[in-house]
């Protein structure tokens, strides 16, 4: 079975500092994909940045970037420069590869809660 | 570009009583995954249709059920509703072959009372 542990239920960074959220997963699959989703307090998922397991170089999309570990199963994620708009919470998922049987559907972590402090 | 529709986008209903959710996948999508996300928790997986078949099934409760109709869009089906059915119900659509992201919609907030 996967898992994904985010270990930080709560975070605070200062505004335009740089901010790291642990990401460790578990999964005996050697083909996966690792997503990072906000969710503003409106409810609305947003996709942020994706990592395949194969991928040898760190994902980044614009002030995100994707720590990939592999030997150490983790995908924390970087976000640069923060901005008060960025407070929100932040998920953590994984998917299986369509082998598995299980459609690739998205296992989530608990979730960090970020605030961003002016 | 289009993205993931559902609606409502909010539905207040009384125990025991019914509710349709709907969901419509961007263009050319044929994959539909529906999720729970109950106040507080993360998501949790309900039930995936591939080319209006169930394709795979979660913790979806035996009061609820779905389909995916010859234009691909969804209905989550909830009957005799329950307090802890109160959770924002998101939709989530994607090509079978695509290996990225998954879209969400916006979500449907269902509150029981």
């Amino acid at each position: 079975a996967q898992k994904i542990t985010q270990t930080q239920p709560g975070m605070f960074v200062q505004e335009k500092e740089a901010v790291t959220l642990d990401c460790t997963y578990d999964t005996s699959d050697q083909s996966y994909g690792l997503f990072w989703y906000k969710q503003p307090s409106s409810g609305e998922m947003i996709f942020l940045i994706y990592q395949g397991s194969y991928d040898e170089q760190n994902a980044t999309e614009g002030r995100y970037s994707l720590n990939f570990q592999k030997a150490r199963k983790s995908a924390n994620l970087v976000i640069s420069a923060s901005q008060l708009g960025d407070s929100a919470m932040y998920f953590c998922a994984m998917r299986r590869p369509i082998s598995s049987g299980s459609a690739r559907q998205l296992t989530f972590g608990s979730g960090t809660q970020l605030t961003v402090l002016p | 570009a289009a993205g993931v529709i559902q609606s409502p986008r909010h539905l207040i209903k009384e125990k025991r009583e019914t509710a349709t959710l709907k969901c419509y996948p961007i263009p050319r999508h044929d994959t539909v995954y529906w999720y729970q996300q109950g106040p507080g928790q993360d998501p949790q997986f309900l039930i995936s249709f591939y080319e209006k078949m169930q394709s795979d099934k979660g913790s979806i409760p035996d009061r609820f059920s779905a389909q995916q109709f010859s234009d691909y869009h969804s209905e989550l089906n909830m009957s005799s509703l329950e307090l802890g059915d109160s959770a924002l119900y998101f939709c989530a659509s994607i090509t079978r072959g695509n290996t990225g992201e998954l879209f969400f919609g916006e979500g449907s907030r269902l509150t029981v009372l």
